[in-house]
């Protein structure tokens, strides 16, 4: 398994608070990326980084934002959650130097009340 | 825009029963072509990358192949451990994938 990990792996969270998530790796890839999946849409890109400190927007980046100061963090956070942004968030990390592949976490469930 | 289509959305198989999954796709300048599984609250877990129409790669059961428009997924001789649901994405000019909605499949003994 790649060496990445998700916490909290669950959140339930009221309305309107701030959420960070965080995403941590072991294998020293270079890109990261955040998605949330929702029944009916598979995943879409919510902000990718390609290096410390260099970051972009996905597909649905509205509400939130990232930060990445270590290789090996990538934190994605929910200004003012809302109920719209339950979901289910994955992280996943990739080599351009490799094949392109993208290998994920395991998810972090968060509850938007 | 890239766009992904996966049909059917769901699958029942009974054991030993072959079947194949289907990934349409619309993007300019196809960089490579991913297949996923994912299984109930798990993570993708990558399975295939495939480059160039007419490409072709197997693992156990599972062979994928790609033409110009759309891939498909053969499962062989299925078992029920193959129950999941199955995730092809696209890559195009960039790092970015462009992800289907899925199949998923369920594999009867």
């Amino acid at each position: 398994d790649a060496g990445i990990t998700q916490s909290p792996r669950h959140k339930v969270t009221e309305t309107g608070t701030p959420v960070t998530l965080r995403c941590h790796q072991t294998e020293n890839h270079r890109y990261m990326y955040w998605y949330r999946q929702d029944p009916g849409h598979g995943l879409r890109l919510i902000h990718y980084s390609y290096g410390v400190k260099d970051t972009d927007k996905g597909e649905v980046s509205d509400g939130y934002s990232v930060s990445r100061s270590k290789t090996e963090d990538f934190l994605l956070t929910l200004e003012s959650a809302t109920s719209s942004q339950t979901s289910v968030y994955f992280c996943a990390i990739s080599d351009p130097g490799g094949h392109n592949e993208q290998y994920f976490g395991p998810g972090t469930r968060l509850t938007v009340t | 825009e890239d766009q992904v289509t996966q049909s059917p959305e769901a699958l029942r198989l009974q054991e030993g029963e072959s079947s194949s999954l289907n990934c349409s796709y619309t993007v300019s300048g196809l960089r490579g072509l991913f297949w996923y599984r994912q299984d109930p609250g798990k993570g993708p877990e990558f399975l295939f990358t495939l480059y160039s129409a007419g490409e072709e790669k197997e693992k156990e059961r599972l062979k994928a192949t790609l033409t110009k428009k759309e891939s498909f997924l053969h499962i062989t001789a299925p078992k029920p451990e193959d129950s999941a649901t199955y995730l092809c994405a696209v890559q195009a000019g960039d790092y970015k994938l462009s992800f289907g909605a899925g199949t998923t499949v369920t594999v009867r003994a």
